[in-house]
């Protein structure tokens, strides 16, 4: 079946506009993720939906980011008024439902959209 | 401060010996650590997996050690192939969360 994917693949952007980045999670995964990753570090926490439950934002690095989900599928992730050092690759992941203490369902990912502020 | 430390940003092996990619960390409330592989311009992709009443899982050519005592993890490749030649990372979480708290990665290079 499809797997996660994100777009645009690329998207070169001036400092101070704003971005939108689009995933498509895997049909029937209610757990949605967003990481970035920067230039020589590992992946980063941002944002992380599941259900119908209040979004867990707690890795989002500003006010200028936001995201959404719309009608618990499409997730869209926003950066205004974007920085250089916002400059990353970021990655979508969806998931099944968690399956319980101790474990962590397989997060897929899409192959990210390269974000580079100039 | 980084909780999951992968010290060794890259690795080269030949084909057919053993890989070992080594994983520390900090937090003692993870319970859970994953390893994933990623080739350039691709997600990452899940490889294998561990829970903190193990000590050990193994899948195929894959195993995964953890020793608690020293927040230490290492995967171990045997035998390495050309294929197998991409980025791995760490990854752990907490008490059932959701959220993955990655390393840096370390780029895996097996030569023929």
């Amino acid at each position: 079946g499809a797997g996660v994917s994100q777009s645009p693949s690329n998207k070169v952007t001036e400092k101070g506009k704003d971005v939108e980045l689009r995933c498509d999670p895997i049909s029937g995964h209610t757990a949605l993720y967003w990481y970035r990753q920067s230039l020589g570090q590992g992946l980063e926490f941002l944002i992380y939906f599941q259900g119908n439950s209040a979004p867990d934002k707690s890795g989002l690095p500003s006010d200028r980011f936001s995201a959404e989900r719309t009608g618990g599928s499409v997730s869209t992730l926003t950066i205004q008024r974007t920085q250089q050092e916002d400059s990353a690759v970021y990655l979508c992941a969806s998931s099944r439902l968690r399956q319980g203490w101790g474990s962590t369902d397989t997060q897929y990912f899409g192959p990210g959209t390269r974000l580079t502020v100039l | 401060d980084q909780q999951v430390k992968q010290n060794s940003p890259s690795l080269s092996v030949q084909e057919g010996r053993i890989s070992i990619l080594n994983c520390d960390y900090t937090n003692s409330m993870f319970d859970y650590f994953l390893w994933y592989k990623k080739y350039p311009a691709e997600g990452p992709t899940f490889l294998i997996s561990i829970s903190s009443i193990k000590d050990k899982n193994e899948d195929g050519r894959f195993t995964v050690f953890l020793n608690k005592s020293a927040k230490h993890l290492s995967l171990h490749i045997v035998p390495s192939q050309p294929g197998d030649s991409a980025v791995y990372f760490c990854a752990a979480s907490a008490g059932g969360s959701e959220k993955l708290v990655f390393g840096k990665g370390t780029k895996l290079t097996v030569n023929p």
